[in-house]
């Protein structure tokens, strides 16, 4: 089955910064998911990319999927300290999704 | 609107008891998944149900079981809790296999 690496594991950011994770895939992917999981919580769909190249924004998020369809990042910009938690990306996998270890991230205010 | 239950949220078991995590969505999603959570794992995928009536082994399925009893619940059932078993358990269902999943609150295992 297909298997993603999530990079970094632990991203600590100034509140303000910017950062970005990325996921990434060794074969060419269908489609790709990102969910967020805040401390304590439970994992909620955040976006869905489809297309080569494909670039999506919610508010201070940009999602990206590459042109070969291997690759995804999460830009966020100006963090803020609701950005706090682990950032998911999820493949499909045969008949099922395939989580990756997940970026978790903190905010020093 | 509830979306997915589970039921109970937190539980200590003792190890070789049994015990059986109940899932239930009302979104009239036709596929079903239970997770399992552990530090520096992510999520690893159990077991999951296609649609009503079909059940499939995912990366983890030792020692678990599970009964899709009708299109709204996905029940996880452990035989005899060993403290491997010690992880937090997320039931999960979506429309289609493969698409945007709706998460449950979670169930916080403690096998002692």
């Amino acid at each position: 089955g297909q298997q993603v690496m999530q990079i970094p594991q632990y991203q600590h950011v100034q509140e303000g910064e910017d950062f970005t994770t990325y996921c990434n895939s060794s074969t060419t992917l269908s489609n790709i998911q990102w969910y967020k999981q805040r401390p304590g919580g439970h994992p909620v769909f955040l976006i869905q990319l489809v297309k080569s190249g494909e670039v999506k924004k919610q508010k201070r998020l940009t999602f990206q999927f590459g042109e070969a369809k291997k690759n995804s990042s999460l830009h966020i910009t100006a963090t803020q300290t609701t950005d706090v938690g682990t950032y998911f990306c999820a493949v499909p996998n045969d008949y099922k999704l395939s989580f990756g270890a997940g970026t978790t991230v903190t905010v020093r205010a | 609107n509830a979306g997915v239950t589970q039921t109970p949220k937190f539980q200590v078991l003792k190890t070789g008891q049994s015990m059986t995590l109940q899932c239930a969505q009302d979104m009239n999603h036709n596929s079903m998944y239970w997770y399992r959570q552990d530090p520096g794992m992510g999520l690893r995928l159990i077991y999951y149900s296609a649609s009503e009536g079909t059940t499939d082994k995912g990366e983890v399925p030792n020692g678990y079981n599970v009964s899709r009893l009708n299109k709204r619940e996905f029940s996880l059932r452990l035989e005899s809790a060993a403290p491997s078993q010690t992880s937090v358990y997320f039931c999960a269902s979506s429309e289609a296999i493969n698409g945007k999943a709706f998460f449950g609150q979670g169930t916080r295992l403690t096998v002692v």
